[in-house]
């Protein structure tokens, strides 16, 4: 059975760009949550969407956004990138009815902005 | 609202000595418990959980029990290897309390000397 997985697995980007990143859940799980590892913050809550909605986002500004498709699988954009977006971005997913009791993650998106 | 605290890192052990790292929380309802590691350059894999008080949770040797009255959760393995040097998270859902996503502590990284 695939993990999750996510894409790109690294990328530098400039101040001001804009960013897309890709995660695919488990076959068969409905939830994907995304989650942002700064250096010296753990790791932040950004967004959990469910069965194609947004259900719930952590203390971050608009301009961090995402959408779940009907395939389950989730992008995470973030406009007007600055250079404390440099993290690693994952994400999760969880089968139904599970919620975040049983979370696997993905191996993450590096994003490092210049 | 939620929260978790473990102690900071990182911590420096040489191989077959014993491992505590300490984990507190504040939840507003009956949480759920969790240790995630996450090995150099990998994702956050599940190594323990507990659902409720005095649960023990355990795997590959390592051990937690909830403890409600200390609202404490501390990880423990009584001989280290050095394939255990990784960063250890504590974590908790609070489902009851409505939150369907994990909170997260720091991380503590462990490093493992033979």
């Amino acid at each position: 059975e695939a993990g999750v997985t996510q894409s790109p697995t690294h990328l530098i980007k400039t101040r001001g760009q804009q960013v897309t990143l890709r995660c695919s859940p488990i076959s068969g799980h409905t939830s994907v949550y995304w989650y942002q590892q700064a250096l010296g913050l753990g790791l932040q809550f950004l967004l959990w969407y469910d069965e194609g909605e947004e259900r719930n986002r952590g203390n971050f500004p608009p301009r961090f956004s995402g959408r779940q498709f009907p395939n389950y699988s989730s992008e995470l954009n973030v406009n007007a990138l600055e250079l404390e977006d440099s993290a690693l971005y994952l994400c999760a997913s969880s089968a139904p009815g599970s919620g975040a009791n049983v979370l696997t993650f993905g191996a993450g998106s590096r994003l490092t902005v210049l | 609202g939620d929260s978790v605290t473990q102690m900071e890192g990182p911590v420096t052990l040489s191989e077959e000595a014993c491992l505590t790292i300490n984990c507190t929380y504040t939840a507003t309802g009956y949480p759920s418990l969790f240790w995630y590691v996450q090995y150099p350059g990998e994702g956050l894999q599940l190594l323990l959980k507990a659902t409720k008080a005095d649960d023990k949770g355990s795997n590959k040797g390592f051990e937690a029990t909830y403890r409600k009255e200390t609202t404490s959760f501390h990880l423990e393995k009584g001989s280290v290897q050095v394939s255990d040097s990784a960063v250890y998270f504590c974590a908790l859902s609070d489902q009851g309390a409505g939150s369907y996503q994990l909170t997260f502590g720091k991380g503590t990284k462990l490093s493992v000397i033979p």
